[in-house]
């Protein structure tokens, strides 16, 4: 157990739609990362935050958005969802800004239909 | 940019067998290398991880050198166990647009059989 959380564990949902995926990081760690995992694009790096700043970005689509919250839980929002965005969703922390050892959670299945 | 090419799988062996899984990187300046491994259902863990030229990093029997000129960080475990089934990740991580940011491979399957 990485002491990672997300939830909810799987979503299934319609085209067009919009989810919200919630992720608690480690206790004390204060960078989040969302990541996506997908077959044809494998592991792609979406955007981090850092005590509650973005701090940078990556393949993220303009359609997708997060932050992350004082008690420095974070949200990943997903809407005009596209059958192509169906993926495994990961959020992983880290202590400190730097990127070096990151904790990932069990990632959340999102079904696009 | 940052890149991690990582050997093609899926990979099968019998137990007690040798493995190698084959990883190489491209990056500018002197990135942290990283072995992530995935079981089926589950996130990533990190397995090892090495931060400078020369250093090995090492884990539940497995091990990596980070070989600067070579650029390249091959993962090897001496005797597999069928629980060490499983998916495995290269990653660098280094700094590309102004901040640090990890890089992915396309991930190694390893199936090994009894």
């Amino acid at each position: 157990d990485s002491g990672v959380t997300q939830t909810p564990k799987h979503l299934i949902t319609a085209t067009g739609q919009r989810v919200t995926l919630r992720c608690s990081p480690r206790s004390g760690d204060l960078s989040v990362y969302w990541y996506q995992q997908s077959l044809d694009q494998g592991l792609q790096f979406l955007i981090q935050y850092y005590n509650g700043e973005e701090r940078a970005k990556g393949n993220i689509l303009e359609r997708f958005s997060a932050q992350q919250f004082p008690d420095l839980h974070s949200e990943l929002n997903l809407s005009s969802l596209e059958l192509g965005d169906s993926a495994l969703y990961f959020c992983a922390s880290s202590a400190t800004i730097s990127t070096d050892t990151q904790y990932f959670g069990p990632g959340t299945r999102l079904t696009v239909l | 940019g940052n890149s991690v090419t990582q050997m093609e799988g899926p990979v099968t062996l019998s137990e007690e067998a040798f493995l190698t899984i084959n990883c190489t990187y491209t990056a500018t300046g002197y990135p942290s290398l990283f072995w992530y491994v995935q079981y089926p259902g589950e996130g990533l863990q990190l397995l090892l991880k090495a931060t400078k030229a020369d250093d090995k990093g090492s884990n539940k029997g497995f091990e990596a050198t980070y070989r600067k000129e070579t650029t390249s960080f091959h993962l090897e475990k001496g005797s597999v166990q069928v629980s060490d089934s499983a998916v495995y990740f290269c990653a660098l991580s280094a700094y590309s647009g102004g901040y640090q940011k990890v890089t992915f491979g396309t991930g190694t399957k390893l199936q090994v059989i009894p």
